[in-house]
């Protein structure tokens, strides 16, 4: 069971918009809709973004958006603000009961 | 207020054994999973395991089956991450968290709320 892939970081000005992709298997991302994206800050716990591939729980901004093609899933974040600079995880579920995380990818807001 | 309260950080030497705590405050303890994470320094997050308060159904990560012990006390809205015998490597900062729920579905595979972490040091 590996991790996800993820590139190692990815930067933008603030407005902008960015994306983020996770690269799984036919047997995580691939084979499941049930991916979901964590935002990290330095020293924090991760808090949930994304969950079902495109659903944003209560709270969150529109900003983020996430998709899936195949085996990558992507998060957008749109309107780029100083706040969004994090590490950011996707996770998938990989069938029986086991679930994966990505790398990480850290964003940086120049 | 909906929170997972952790205990504090442990510095244990190799050999030794290890039982953290994570206990949950504001809601029903019984009706979701908790899972618990792993984050070595520097590092990204893995999955360690679940555990489902109600009955103890317990699963676990290949990668941590036989190297960890996960339980709860239901009794106690408290759930329990251990070790028998530390090695150097089990050096990280352990989240749990709370799987996330709908008002119609509850989902073992996505985590809403979060412990701010333990952090154990295992050294010589």
């Amino acid at each position: 069971q590996s991790a996800l892939t993820q590139p190692r970081s990815v930067s933008g000005s603030p407005g902008q918009s960015v994306t983020l992709s996770c690269t799984g298997t036919n047997s995580d991302v691939g084979n499941y809709n049930y991916v979901s994206w964590y935002r990290q800050s330095p020293g924090k716990a991760p808090q949930l973004m994304i969950y079902d591939v495109t659903k944003r729980p209560s709270g969150v901004p529109g900003r983020f958006s996430g998709s899936k093609s195949g085996n990558t899933a992507s998060l957008n974040i749109s309107g780029l603000q100083a706040e969004d600079e994090a590490d950011y995880y996707c996770c998938s579920y990989a069938g029986n009961y086991t679930v994966v995380f990505g790398g990480g990818t850290t964003l940086t807001v120049l | 207020e909906v929170q997972l309260m952790q205990s504090g950080a442990e510095v244990k030497k190799p050999g030794e054994s290890l039982k953290i705590s994570c206990k949950g405050f504001g809601y029903s303890f019984t009706s979701h999973w908790i899972v618990w994470v792993r984050q070595m320094p520097g590092k990204g997050l893995e999955w360690m395991g679940i555990i489902y308060p109600s009955d103890s159904d317990t699963r676990y990560s290949p990668s941590f089956r036989g190297h960890v012990t996960i339980s709860a006390d239901k009794s106690l809205s408290t759930a329990y991450l251990q070790w028998s015998s530390l090695k150097a490597s089990d050096t990280a900062i352990y989240f749990c968290a709370r799987s996330f729920c709908t008002s119609s579905t509850c989902y073992f595979y996505y985590m809403d709320v979060w412990g701010k972490g333990t952090t154990v040091t295992v050294s010589s």
